[in-house]
């Protein structure tokens, strides 16, 4: 069955950079794009950006470009997502998901990885 | 991108149907049939519950169905149950070759 297990929470201080990966297992990796979505707490869902891993080739969101950068590693099957000058409003849960179709939706989520920026 | 607005809350009765609405622009929800629909309960990952505008994916209750008229698109429960009782968000695809979420509605099941 398709599962996406993410690495563990972090705590990071304001100005530093955090990488989250996102395993891939039960499909071919590199047939599905990988998207980032985050929560803060008590707020909605905000989306960060895609990533194919067949080519590499990203797309950001505006509020993100800078900060995000989205890469893999085909043999191991691992997206990861770094995003750079953390401030405390970056203090959230972090989801990748597969996307499906024409990866216009996201069946498969991964279970989410806390990010705490706190100094 | 501004996100796609969403009622706040919306609550209905056991048995009831409920509408939750969802409007963007003509460069994302009126520009293309990639709307989708995701459930959230507390402290779980968002669960599909709608693609495509209209499509139910394989093991969501037919009581959820989609549409779309303009810039605005629609999510209906039938037949609330308690188990519906949680945050549902849109998304759409946007002209930017991007996503955008939509606001978040709580469902309450009175």
């Amino acid at each position: 069955q398709v599962q996406l297990v993410q690495s563990g929470a972090e705590v990071k201080k304001p100005g530093a950079s955090v990488k989250v990966s996102c395993k891939a297992s039960g499909y071919t990796f590199t047939s599905y794009n990988i998207n980032w979505v985050r929560q803060a707490t008590g707020q909605g869902l905000e989306w960060m950006g895609w990533m194919n891993p067949n080519s590499g080739n990203t797309g950001y969101a505006q509020k993100f470009q800078g900060t995000v950068t989205m890469t893999r590693n085909t043999s191991i099957s691992t997206a990861y997502m770094e995003l750079s000058s953390l401030r405390s409003e970056d203090t959230a849960v972090y989801y990748c998901a597969r996307g499906d179709g024409s990866g216009s939706y996201w069946t498969h989520w991964g279970q989410g990885t806390l990010v705490t920026v706190s100094s | 991108q501004s996100a796609l607005t969403q009622p706040a809350s919306v609550s209905g009765s056991p048995g009831q149907s409920i509408t939750i609405s969802c409007t963007g622009t003509s460069s994302d929800v009126g520009g293309y049939n990639y709307v989708s629909w995701y459930q959230q309960h507390p402290g779980k990952a968002p669960k599909l519950m709608i693609y495509d505008v209209s499509n139910r994916p394989s093991g969501v209750s037919n009581r959820f169905s989609g549409s779309k008229s303009g810039n605005t698109a629609s999510l209906t429960i039938s037949g609330l149950q308690a188990e519906d009782e949680a945050d549902y968000y849109c998304s759409s695809y946007t002209s930017s070759n991007t996503f955008v979420f939509g606001t978040g509605t709580k469902v309450t099941v009175l």
